[in-house]
């Protein structure tokens, strides 16, 4: 079976910039959530979606948006991008977005912002 | 002060010593609990869950504090491969919305 997917897997651009990226969830799985990881810390709660209504959202601002479409496949969309935008973005599934069940994380996008 | 912390190390500890990780919440209310593993440039892997009662999994014992608001990570004969980021997980739900908070990490590096 396919683990939690992920593209691009690399991605640069520059300041002002907007970017989406994409996941597509474990089969099954209907919630998908989105992290931020800066290097040397935890991965930072984005959003989370479960059947495609947001459940969560975390201390970022407007520029970042996210969607979780039928398939439950999610993209997330940073827009006037700043340099402090550079980090690993993760997503992850679970089965029913409750905080109960093990989340499987793809393997990010790195972006890196100029 | 952080929702969730951790001692960020890293600790350096040789082959087949016992060595053990603190993490802790400042949420109450938080319900679920969990210490995942990320190796360098990798994403998180579950490593184990973490119950009231604590639980064990092969060399890996973790348990919960609720009174103090810690969880613990213990892992003994440690091994070349235990070599990684550990990081805590702290989860709850509000309604119909979660939120799940991870911590720093704890670096780990076993040398032979």
């Amino acid at each position: 079976d396919a683990g939690v997917t992920q593209s691009p897997t690399h991605l640069i651009k520059t300041r002002g910039q907007h970017v989406t990226l994409r996941c597509s969830p474990i089969s099954g799985h209907k919630s998908v959530s989105w992290y931020q990881q800066v290097l040397g810390q935890g991965p930072q709660f984005i959003f989370q979606y479960y059947e495609k209504e947001e459940r969560g959202r975390g201390n970022f601002p407007d520029r970042f948006s996210a969607r979780q479409f039928p398939n439950y496949s999610s993209e997330l969309n940073v827009n006037a991008l700043l340099l402090g935008d550079s980090a690993l973005y993760l997503c992850a599934s679970s089965l029913d977005g409750t905080p109960f069940n093990e989340q499987f994380f793809g393997p990010g996008t790195r972006l890196t912002v100029l | 002060r952080k929702e969730v912390e951790q001692d960020p190390g890293p600790f350096n500890v040789p082959e087949g010593a016992t060595v053990a990780f603190n993490c802790t919440y400042s949420n109450s209310a938080s319900q679920s609990f969990f210490w995942y593993r990320q190796d360098c440039r990798k994403e998180p892997k579950l490593l184990m869950s973490v119950y009231s009662s604590g639980n064990e999994d092969g060399r890996f014992t973790a348990q919960l504090n609720r009174a103090s608001q810690y969880i613990s990570l213990l892992i003994r004969d440690s091994k070349l491969s235990d070599s990684a980021t550990y990081l805590c997980v702290v989860g709850s739900q509000y309604s119909s919305a979660s939120k799940i908070i991870f911590g720093s990490g704890t670096r780990l590096s076993i040398r032979p």
